[in-house]
């Protein structure tokens, strides 16, 4: 079935320093989504992307859905403590099998703050 | 985005037990998920919760230890039942109000078998 790479798995940052993950398939997709979860909580969406080359931002967050419609990206300009949690790729497959449109999640990655 | 809220947020179960978690939107959508999120790892989809009909699930999920009812569009409930250890994880409600548009979540319920 379709996958989701997404890297990197985790990640340690320092306060004002720029961070970039990714996520990429070798399936298209039609849909990406950006996720944080928190500890204790739910995720919670950060940004929906809809079409290929589409990019945008929401505060310090800018998102991507790659041209080839096989991956995506998401950066975090000047991070701050608040950022740390764990940040999920997701997207719809083009062609996907499943039964009600299955949303797929890639594998987090994990914001630290460095020690 | 709905509000979404899930009880309870945790629970601690005695293997062979069943628990039943609720979900509440605060308004009418038209799909409705159940998630299952093992300690550090990403979601899994365990079941459609289908408005008055059976719910339909996911490979390697099946109705009797996991019924879900649906009565509305508002609400749904997901028991877990016969609880081993392995089904320690966190269970997360979702909502989308289309097929292949932007999904919310619940808070989770966190559960702990032991």
């Amino acid at each position: 079935g379709q996958q989701l790479n997404q890297s990197p798995q985790s990640m340690f940052i320092q306060e004002g320093e720029d961070v970039s993950m990714n996520c990429t398939s070798s399936s298209i997709f039609n849909t990406w989504l950006w996720y944080k979860q928190d500890p204790g909580e739910g995720p919670v969406l950060l940004i929906a992307l809809y079409k290929a080359g589409e990019l945008t931002s929401n505060g310090r967050l800018t998102a991507q859905f790659g041209i080839t419609r096989k991956d995506s990206f998401l950066n975090i300009s000047a991070s701050i403590p608040s950022d740390v949690g764990i940040y999920f790729c997701a997207g719809f497959p083009m062609n996907y099998g499943g039964s009600q449109g299955n949303l797929i999640f890639g594998k987090g990655t994990k914001l630290s703050v460095k020690p | 985005s709905a509000v979404i809220s899930q009880k309870p947020s945790r629970d601690i179960c005695q293997r062979g037990t069943s628990l039943t978690i609720q979900c509440q939107v605060d308004s009418q959508v038209t799909m409705m998920f159940w998630y299952r999120q093992q300690p550090g790892q990403s979601l899994t989809l365990i079941a459609t919760a289908n408005q008055g009909s059976e719910a339909t699930y996911e490979s390697g999920f099946v109705i009797d230890k996991f019924p879900i009812s649906r009565p509305n569009l508002t609400f749904s409930t997901l028991t877990v039942s016969n609880m081993s250890p392995e089904d320690s994880s966190i269970y997360l409600c979702s909502v989308r109000t289309g097929l292949r548009t932007e999904a919310f979540f619940g808070q989770g319920t966190r559960l702990t078998v032991v």
